[in-house]
């Protein structure tokens, strides 16, 4: 299987701060991985997929970029409802995989 | 609105088997896939497979296999993950989501999500 790291595994920022948090892949996965949000208690939600194409509804503040093992998100300017736990998923082949997730909380 | 609820929590005994249901609204329930993802206390996301709700055909996760079956019943717009011979390590939320993309042909992307299931393996 595909194995995914995420880094950092948290992070702590500040309201109005960009932030990238990274993904690797252990094998070039072309352009087909994804980005989910959780907040505690809830469902993920898909922020990004296919690299860099941002899901309807999702906040232009959020980008996605990078192919074959490195990809990264951007939150360009982050607000309070951003603080979450990010994680990376991985569609080129079965078993689908995801990182281990990104803590990100408040400085 | 596109809705997908799942089935209230369960506790089972070590050996047992569950059943998880996810009801689907809002959509044309055979043109789109359900992926099943699973998430230990306190850990990361883990994905179990999919099932197309339009041929049924499946895909599972390796470690799962021949302890997991993932059904749809059309006629409910409901899909079904059973899960048998219960570990403890089986505990979990258990989350099912409908694939983003019509008439997709594996599991692809997956979004919105039910509302999670939390499945408990104790003696």
């Amino acid at each position: 299987a595909i194995q995914m790291t995420q880094s950092p595994s948290s992070l702590s920022a500040s309201v109005g701060d960009r932030v990238t948090i990274t993904c690797r892949a252990s094998q070039g996965i072309r352009n087909d991985l994804g980005w989910y949000q959780q907040k505690p208690g809830k469902a993920p939600k898909l922020l990004i997929y296919a690299a860099s194409s941002l899901q309807s509804g999702v906040p232009s503040r959020f980008s996605g970029s990078g192919s074959g093992t490195d990809f990264t998100l951007t939150i360009s300017s982050l607000q309070p409802e951003d603080f979450a736990t990010y994680y990376c998923l991985q569609d080129y082949n079965y078993p689908q995989t995801f990182g281990q997730g990104t803590k990100l909380e408040i400085k | 609105q596109v809705q997908l609820v799942q089935s209230g929590a369960e506790v089972k005994k070590p050996g047992a088997s569950v059943k998880v249901s996810c009801k689907a609204s809002g959509y044309t329930f055979t043109s789109y896939g359900i992926s099943w993802v699973r998430q230990a206390p306190g850990q990361g996301l883990e994905w179990m497979g999919w099932i197309s709700a339009y041929n049924g055909n499946t895909n599972y996760a390796q470690k799962l296999q021949g302890r997991v079956t993932m059904t749809t019943d059309t006629s409910t717009s409901t899909a079904y993950m059973e899960l048998r011979s219960l570990r403890s390590d089986d505990t979990a939320v258990y989350y099912c989501a409908r694939s983003l993309l019509v008439y997709a042909m594996s599991s692809g992307w997956f979004d919105p999500w039910g509302q999670g299931t939390l499945v408990t393996v104790s003696s």
